[in-house]
């Protein structure tokens, strides 16, 4: 199975900053079918992106996503406080999909 | 609305079985598959299985083989996780999440819907 590695583990950014986070998969993920989502404390993930760089429903366009292959980054432009939160990044090129261990936002 | 609304925290010891609901509303059922995915304290998100709404095919994540089995009832729109034989690291919130299109084949996909997640525990 694919295994994917998100970097930072934890990011420290102030409202206003842009953040850019990273996930790696140790192989290449076919027809860049990685998905993006965010999970706030006891809540359900919420998908932001899909296909790589397609935003989902009602996603402000403030989330934006990129790469191929192997290399993949989500990318916040400016931080509001309501983005303070984990994201995970997971893969559905090949079953079984698979998650990222996660990178966490949170308030410089 | 479209959600999906899942049952209550459960409490079980070491050796029961657990069965989790998920009750799907505001779009048609057997249009997409459901997936089942659970969280540990702390951790990560750990994909468990899938079944087809369509047609009941199911295919579970490796490591849990022999111990899960998803079901569904199509005249509620609702999913069924049971668990089977709990050990103490299976305490963790179990979600259900809309799949993809459902063919009755499985496929690896994205979730757009997501339940709110029931807490399981495990303890003696």
């Amino acid at each position: 199975e694919i295994v994917l590695t998100q970097s930072p583990g934890t990011l420290s950014l102030s409202p206003g900053e842009r953040a850019t986070l990273s996930c790696r998969a140790s192989q290449s993920v076919s027809s860049s079918y990685l998905a993006w989502y965010q999970q706030k404390p006891g809540q359900a993930p919420r998908l932001l992106i899909y296909g790589a760089s397609s935003r989902a429903t009602g996603i402000p366009d403030r989330f934006s996503g990129s790469g191929s292959g192997t290399d993949f980054t989500l990318t916040i432009s400016r931080l509001e406080p309501e983005d303070f939160a984990v994201y995970y990044c997971q893969q559905y090129g090949s079953s079984p999909e698979t998650f990222g261990p996660g990178t966490k936002v949170d308030i410089k | 609305q479209v959600q999906l609304v899942q049952s209550g925290a459960e409490v079980k010891k070491p050796g029961a079985s657990v069965k989790v609901s998920c009750k799907a509303s505001g779009y048609t059922f057997t249009s997409y598959g459901i997936s089942w995915v659970r969280q540990a304290p702390g951790q990560g998100l750990e994909w468990m299985g899938w079944i087809s709404a369509y047609n009941g095919n199911t295919n579970y994540a490796q490591k849990l083989q022999g111990r899960v089995t998803m079901t569904t009832d199509t005249s509620t729109s609702t999913a069924y996780m049971e668990l089977r034989s709990l050990r103490s690291d299976d305490t963790a919130v179990y979600y259900c999440a809309r799949d993809g299109e459902d063919t009755g084949y499985r496929y690896a996909w994205y979730f757009d819907l997501w339940g709110r997640g029931t807490l399981v525990t495990v303890s003696s």
